[in-house]
């Protein structure tokens, strides 16, 4: 069946370090993936979203690319800042009408001063 | 901006016990949901709603129960809590993306 699979659980970086998520998704078609952070207490909230028409998705300084031949969907950011510590989690929707959004298991991103 | 509205925010119960965790949404969206998140297992969809007094089974349904009242409200219903229930639980509803609500943490002792 469908999955998404994010390995890393957590990540502890250091301000102005590079900062890579990996994901890697399983599924039968070409779906639409998103990436969604979640900051502490709240609810998860869109990062970004990338479909198969325009392959790569940028917010807030976060970039992720749609890789249909490793069928991955890495997080990447230049510069992480202590603001960005929260959860990421890397989903994808099965389709396009009733948005049921299959989520990896989420990394936890730590980012000391 | 979408809102969506969960209560309560905590709540522990005993096993046993019989919870109703409530949602309302002011988006005018017609699709809502329940997740619930653990460490380890991220998001899992319990149940799903595309209007009033509709209701579509998602990937964790077991112990659990749903009824969509209204556009606006869509509430989860554990009649027999059991320890395994203890979570975080999510509201969403869709537009283009899914809008999520602050969550309720709920704990079965």
């Amino acid at each position: 069946g469908d999955s998404v699979t994010q390995k890393q659980g957590q990540v502890t970086l250091s301000e102005d370090d590079f900062l890579f998520i990996n994901c890697t998704y399983s599924t039968t078609t070409y779906p639409t993936l998103f990436w969604y952070v979640q900051y502490p207490g709240q609810g998860p909230q869109l990062l970004l979203k990338v479909t198969t028409a325009n392959n790569k998705g940028i917010s807030r300084g976060f970039e992720a690319t749609y890789d249909k031949g490793t069928t991955s969907f890495h997080l990447q950011k230049a510069s992480v800042q202590e603001s960005d510590s929260a959860v990421y989690f890397c989903a994808l929707v099965l389709s396009s009408g009733s948005w049921q959004l299959i989520f990896g298991s989420g990394t936890q991103l730590t980012v000391m001063p | 901006e979408a809102a969506v509205t969960q209560s309560p925010r905590n709540k522990v119960t005993v096993t046993g016990g019989n919870v109703t965790l409530s949602c309302r949404q002011t988006n005018s969206h017609n699709y809502m949901y329940w997740y619930r998140q653990d460490t380890g297992h991220g998001l899992r969809l319990i149940h799903y709603s595309y209007g009033a007094g509709n209701l579509q089974i998602g990937d964790v349904p077991d112990g659990y129960k749903a009824t969509r009242t209204t556009q606006e409200d869509f509430f989860l219903l554990l009649e027999l809590a059991s320890p395994s229930q203890t979570s975080l639980y999510f509201c969403a509803s869709s537009g283009n993306t899914l809008y999520f609500g602050a969550g309720t943490r709920l704990s079965v002792l």
